[in-house]
């Protein structure tokens, strides 16, 4: 159990466009759900936490009206990147709390964008 | 904000042999986990410990929450070439978010 999916699993898109990225939490409700950045060879850094039916919460240095984060029912949550630039390109990965089990969080598989 | 220092950064072992590495923090975390990610994909949960000194396996692996809370380490006994990955610690703050290690990347030689 415990399945956390994302979509897509690689994106290129060109300069100044948006992208939007999917996480779903397969078999379980989310209540919560975070959105990280990993850079190569680098560790994961928490970019938003987002709270079902609420405003997301951004860390310290994310542009949130750069980075939309959507988290419109218990199962999915969406993270657009708008008019996206060349450093924004990097793995993006999701996880999810499960409403039941408190402390652990599952992750997705990731999502590489490549900005050209 | 808080970091954790995980060690060692990278580790070449050979096939069968134990492996250990270690997190220290100079915060307390109430809840320790230790994920494993593969190349081009997401960490996935080893384990997760929630008191501290508490000593949790879960097959090879073996993971204890340092009674101080501060410091968490995992051992993995008999490695094999599919424990090859990136290991990162995590510490949860209040609500629930996670501080990860930098990772021990793990490789096995056969």
């Amino acid at each position: 159990g415990a399945v956390v999916s994302q979509h897509p699993s690689w994106v290129i898109c060109k300069s100044g466009t948006s992208v939007k990225i999917e996480c779903r939490s397969l078999d379980f409700q989310a209540t919560t759900m975070f959105w990280y950045r990993q850079f190569p060879k680098q560790s994961l850094m928490l970019m938003a936490t987002s709270n079902e039916g609420s405003k997301a919460t951004y860390e310290q240095g994310v542009e949130k009206d750069k980075f939309l984060i959507n988290h419109a029912s218990l199962t999915l949550s969406t993270l657009t990147v708008t008019s996206a630039h060349p450093e924004d390109s990097s793995f993006y990965i999701c996880s999810a709390r499960s409403a039941g089990r408190s402390y652990e969080q599952y992750f997705g598989p990731g999502t590489r964008l490549t900005v050209t | 904000g808080q970091q954790l220092n995980q060690s060692p950064q990278s580790m070449f072992i050979q096939e069968g042999e134990d492996v250990s590495m270690n997190c220290t923090s100079s915060s307390i975390f109430n809840t320790w986990l230790w994920y494993k990610q593969d190349p081009g994909e997401g960490p996935v949960l080893l384990i997760a410990l929630y008191k501290a000194g508490e000593l949790t396996s879960n097959g090879r692996l073996t993971a204890q929450f340092g009674i101080t809370r501060k410091d968490s380490f995992l051992n993995i006994s008999a490695s094999i070439p599919s424990d090859v990955g990136i290991y990162f610690c995590a510490g949860q703050l209040r609500g629930n978010k996670l501080v990860f290690g930098a990772g021990t990347i793990l490789r096995v030689k056969s």
